[in-house]
């Protein structure tokens, strides 16, 4: 089934030390999403990109950086995570389809920062 | 004042009982709305979009979009303990900013046996 998948689902990391979380789609949608999500609140937008064009949210901090080395993979670069960077990382998509403006989620990956 | 506006809950309906969530939103030119559940530590889940003015119903779902009044609501017949959840509305900002969506806090959901 197309879908899109992120890896890994649970990854601990220490202060300071950079961790990679990665996305991927079958669905050959040409926008991909980054949003952060803290417990009990909304999902907070990163970075999107839409086809190879980065766009990055005015408040998300220099430490995150991403890359999209083709259409299927998307990765999120925390450079040197924080306590407050523990959070749940979704991966979203959309493209054409059934409309444009449908977003559809990975199962996300839950990082804590020790 | 928040974007997307919903009261955080929880709220409690007894199963079989109608619940309705509401979502206010502060952005007159916005033309798409969606309605996500999400479990207790799971990713988003798309359950209703909606693009005009009226009632849009999917199953035991109804969502109901008032430009006007700049609300949109889901009403969850029949309502089941699998429902249980978290409910986020979701507003496409439009305009410049193409297919970004902002999400409002969420409500969240008890239905009770």
């Amino acid at each position: 089934d197309a879908m899109v998948i992120q890896n890994p689902r649970y990854q601990v990391t220490q202060f300071g030390k950079p961790v990679t979380l990665s996305c991927s789609q079958t669905l050959n949608h040409n926008v991909m999403y980054w949003y952060q999500q803290k417990s009990s609140q909304a999902p907070k937008l990163l970075f999107h990109y839409y086809d190879k064009d980065f766009n990055n949210e005015a408040d998300t901090p220099d430490n995150f950086q991403s890359r999209r080395p083709n259409t299927s993979f998307c990765f999120l670069d925390i450079r040197s995570p924080g306590l407050g960077d523990t959070a749940m990382y979704l991966c979203a998509t959309s493209g054409p389809g059934l409309r444009g403006d449908t977003q559809y989620f990975g199962p996300g990956t839950r990082l804590t920062v020790l | 004042q928040k974007e997307v506006e919903q009261n955080s809950g929880p709220l409690s309906v007894p199963e079989g009982a109608i619940a309705s969530l509401n979502c206010t939103y502060s952005d007159r030119g916005s033309q798409s709305f969606f309605w996500y559940r999400q479990y207790s530590g799971k990713s988003p889940e798309l359950i209703m979009s909606i693009y005009s003015n009226g009632d849009k119903e999917d199953g035991r779902f109804t969502a109901q979009l008032n430009k006007a009044s700049q609300y949109v609501s889901l009403l969850i017949r029949d309502s089941q303990p699998s429902d249980s959840a978290t409910y986020l509305c979701a507003v496409n900002r439009g305009g410049n900013a193409g297919n970004m969506l902002t999400f409002g806090g969420g409500t969240r959901l008890m239905v009770k046996p």
